[in-house]
């Protein structure tokens, strides 16, 4: 979906860095995801938010760190505490309603 | 807690037969499901989707059932063509997530179509 924007396409993180993978949507959704996707494994949920200054943590947040300070914006940060960063991270925004979830295109992130 | 069991991993047909994907999920109030196809280094995109008072949907060649008696629900795609092959994958919300729209995945299924 054109409206959900990922960056940057493809990160490296060097040992005890936090990086910080942006996430912005135009479809004026309310609510936001984050997931984690490693090969051969489901998307697993990292964080999320239902409105603006709110979020709640899903199965894996250790190691991560959200902000949502605008509607149109969900940026997730992984910390150096997360020890195997390497995945594929994809942001899902919704509307009201019962609407489905739709996908940014993703980061891939990677170790150096 | 609650889990989606998503088979075959992997699925392997020829041109013009019929795939079909199932899951299990384990919370009986479950009350929607999606499915999402992602195509390699792609996001997922939504396919098709099921509420639980709905016993199958159908979208040309795409049809989905939903069994809740057994918990189970499947992704029939009919007339497979080369560019069905992509990773595809179940999810169920549910009850108990409330507004959140949270949804529990299923591991997905890679499908391949030979041509």
């Amino acid at each position: 979906d054109g409206g959900i924007t990922q960056s940057p396409k493809y990160l490296f993180r060097k040992e005890g860095q936090n990086v910080t993978l942006s996430c912005e949507q135009n479809l004026n959704h309310d609510a936001m995801y984050w997931y984690r996707q490693d090969p051969g494994q489901g998307l697993r949920l990292i964080y999320y938010s239902q409105i603006v200054n709110d979020f709640q943590k899903g199965d894996i947040a250790e190691g991560y760190s959200v902000s949502r300070e605008k509607k149109e914006s969900f940026p997730l940060t992984v910390t150096s505490a997360q020890k195997n960063p390497t995945a594929f991270y994809l942001c899902a925004s919704r509307g009201q309603g019962g609407q489905p979830q739709h996908f940014g295109d993703g980061t891939r992130l990677s170790i150096l | 807690g609650e889990n989606v069991e998503q088979h075959p991993s992997t699925l392997s047909v020829q041109e013009g037969d019929s795939a079909v994907i199932k899951c299990t999920y384990s919370d009986s109030a479950s009350n929607y499901f999606p499915w999402y196809k992602q195509e390699l280094g792609k996001r997922p995109q939504l396919i098709i989707d099921i509420r639980s008072n709905v016993g199958e949907k159908k979208d040309q060649r795409i049809a989905v059932t939903l069994n809740k008696t057994a918990k189970h629900f499947s992704l029939h795609i009919t007339e497979t063509q080369p560019e069905d092959s992509a990773v595809y994958f179940c999810a169920a919300k549910p009850r108990g997530s409330g507004n959140t729209g949270k949804l529990i995945f299923g591991q997905g299924t890679t499908l391949q179509v030979k041509p």
